[in-house]
This record gives structure tokens, C-alpha cells and sequence, in this order.
């Protein structure tokens, strides 16, 4: 599975716009990313998953460059609710295959 | 979508005793389930993969006959820490693969576990 590297934490404000980035360089072709967010003492959640250009849900977009390199999670005006702990990870368009999970990004928000 | 359960929430120990967390799947099916461990500020660490009607796969590291693990119809996985020791506490967390075609796995809310 491809490796991927966040920024360990992030701060931001109320009704800020937030994007936070994520490094694979080893993506391989059949590889797609997937976002997951975590609240404190709770499972990860799904937020959005995408294989190249751009990908917009209800919740958040997903921005991915031609060379699949990166790629970009953008939360529109986070509020207070928003903070919490946002996964990054790159692998096969399978749901039964099990997860590598890296640091994660840490997103505070603050009022 | 697709939920998740598990049961305990959290539970509290003596060292020495075993504890079983059950992870469910409550609207959907789940030939494979997965457990996770996580350490307080620390990411998910895959403890094991847990087939319905076969063997657990363990990662590296993972000691089976600690952790064992039943997944005895498709919609229960249980995991039992064996001889709970201080340092097995934890927060445990499964996981179920979704059905559409995706990438997506839906999480149980874990289950804090405090050996004392």
C-alpha cells in the first residue's frame, strides 16, 4: 500500500476554508484515495473518495492533481464541530481490503 | 448507511482477566471484519482481519493467542483479550467493508478498554 504523508496538526477558524494535503508518491495505477475523520473516542467516518481531478460531495471536495501524487481534502467554512483528527489513505478500490491508516492531520477549529 | 455496533462502550479490568468486545453488523452482512487498536494521540494500527467461518489473520506482531478472535456468523465478529495486562489498555475499534463497490469501511464507535 502506498505510503502517505499530512501535516501532523492544522488550526483554523470558524467559517475558514480549510485544505489539508496529502503526499503518496507511490500511488500505484489501481490505487484510489480515501478520506476518514475521526472525532475523539469514536470509529473513523468516511468523508470522500476520488481517483483523479476533482470529486465534491455534501461535505467536502477532493482535488486531485494529474499525477496522483497529492492530494488535496477541502472543507468549506468549518465550523466548531469540524475539529477532529482527518485520514488520508491510498489503496485499491476495494472495500473488503483492510486499511493503513498514517498520523493523520489534526484539525483544530477555533471560534 | 451501513452501521456498526459494538458492545462494550468501555469497560474497566483486573489484570489477569479476559474481556470479549463484540463488534456487529446491524443492517448489512460482513464476511470480513476488521480490528483496530489505538493508543491515546496515536493512528489505528491494524490488529487483524477476521473472516466469518474461518481463521482470523493476525498482523505482525499481534499475538493470536491473546487476541482471539470468532467471527461465528456474518453478522458478529468478537475479539477477547486474553490475561488483560495495563498495557493491552486501549481503545479497539472494528470495521465493516461496505457493499457498493467502494473503498469505504464503516467503523464501530470502539470500545475503551482499561486493564487496572
Amino acid at each position: 500500500l502506498a505510503k502517505t504523508t499530512q501535516p501532523i496538526s492544522m488550526d483554523s477558524y470558524e467559517g475558514q476554508e480549510v485544505n489539508i494535503t496529502c503526499s503518496h508518491n507511490n500511488i500505484a495505477t489501481n490505487d484510489y484515495i480515501t478520506w476518514y475523520q475521526q472525532f475523539p473516542s469514536q470509529g473513523p467516518r468516511f468523508i470522500i473518495q476520488g481517483y483523479k481531478t476533482k470529486v465534491t460531495n455534501e461535505v467536502a471536495s477532493l482535488f486531485i492533481p494529474a499525477d496522483r501524487k497529492s492530494s488535496t481534502l477541502s472543507l468549506p467554512r468549518v465550523s466548531l464541530s469540524d475539529t477532529a483528527v482527518y485520514y488520508c489513505l491510498v489503496g485499491p478500490n476495494n472495500a473488503g481490503n483492510m486499511l493503513t491508516f498514517g498520523g493523520g492531520t489534526r484539525l483544530m477549529v477555533k471560534p | 448507511g451501513a452501521v456498526v455496533s459494538q458492545h462494550p462502550s468501555w469497560v474497566i479490568c483486573k489484570s489477569g482477566t479476559s474481556v470479549k468486545i463484540e463488534c456487529r453488523s446491524l443492517d448489512f452482512q460482513a464476511t470480513t471484519m476488521f480490528w483496530y487498536r489505538q493508543f491515546p494521540k496515536q493512528s489505528l494500527m491494524l490488529m487483524a482481519t477476521s473472516n466469518e467461518g474461518s481463521k482470523a489473520t493476525y498482523e505482525q506482531g499481534v499475538e493470536k493467542d491473546k487476541f482471539l478472535i470468532n467471527h461465528a456468523s456474518l453478522t458478529l465478529s468478537t475479539l477477547t483479550v486474553t490475561s488483560a495486562h495495563p498495557e493491552d489498555s486501549s481503545f479497539y475499534i472494528c470495521s465493516a467493508p461496505g457493499q457498493d463497490g467502494y473503498n469505504e469501511q464503516f467503523f464501530g464507535p470502539g470500545t475503551r478498554l482499561t486493564v487496572l
